[in-house]
């Protein structure tokens, strides 16, 4: 394992389903953060975990919005009743320091 | 709340060139970490450099250099010696001291750079 991965790269719903989006971590690296990117924007900070306690959520995460890292190991991202605006990449990142992150190739979401 | 500004959209540098991307940060606090990240189009993130803000020499990595003003709260990225590969989406991003959110990033909307051959 020599980086982070997601799954799924692509993600078309339709609106009103629930979405779920995995990320494996760098082995060993205690932080992980989710991040969104909508088009034309920077990543947009919305969660982390250290191991396995979620520490900290944006307000950018409604109540449709749930994460889990069972076992401080992989996390998963959970869209309920998705909406047109949920459309974007989610980015995941690992690190082990402070001050270096480790990003994924992301989970683009496509909401018809 | 800390905001980056990144105020060039898109760049554009010839192949061999040098070009330098812009960045400006708003921030009360006094240690803190600052990157730039390179986003080609397959969307994984790389970083490209980093500069911790009680080091008053620039970073420096290979063709990448930055210009650190902690007083003007600027940081700028300098290419030398552009490359085709080097065509991407740039982000500059701040990281806060530890705080709520735990070590993570704010970035800017991006600068894009196309590289002509």
């Amino acid at each position: 394992d020599t980086g982070v991965s997601q799954n799924p790269r692509h993600k078309i719903t339709k609106r009103g389903q629930n979405v779920t989006f995995r990320c494996d971590p760098i082995s060993e690296h205690n932080r992980l953060y989710w991040y969104r990117q909508t088009l034309g924007q920077g990543p947009e900070f919305l969660t982390y975990f250290q191991n396995e306690a979620q520490l900290e959520k944006s307000r950018l995460l409604s109540d449709r919005f749930s994460a889990e890292r069972p076992k401080g190991s992989f996390s998963t991202l959970e869209i309920q009743r998705t909406e047109q605006g949920d459309s974007a990449m989610y980015l995941c990142a690992s690190t082990d320091r402070a001050y270096e992150q480790y990003f994924g190739p992301g989970t683009r979401l496509t909401v018809t | 709340a800390q905001t980056v500004t990144q105020s060039q959209p898109e760049m554009s540098v010839q192949e061999a060139e040098t070009v330098t991307l812009s960045c400006t940060y708003d921030t009360s606090e006094s240690d803190y970490y600052l990157f730039w990240y390179k986003q080609p189009p397959s969307r994984q993130m790389i970083l490209v450099i980093r500069q911790e803000a009680y080091k008053q020499q620039n970073a420096t990595e290979n063709r990448f250099s930055v210009n650190f003003q902690k007083a003007a709260k600027s940081f700028s990225l300098k290419i030398s010696d552009s490359q085709l590969g080097d065509a991407a989406m740039y982000f500059c991003a701040y990281r806060p001291p530890k705080g709520n959110s735990g070590y993570a990033l704010n970035f800017g909307k991006g600068t894009s750079l196309l590289v002509t051959p």
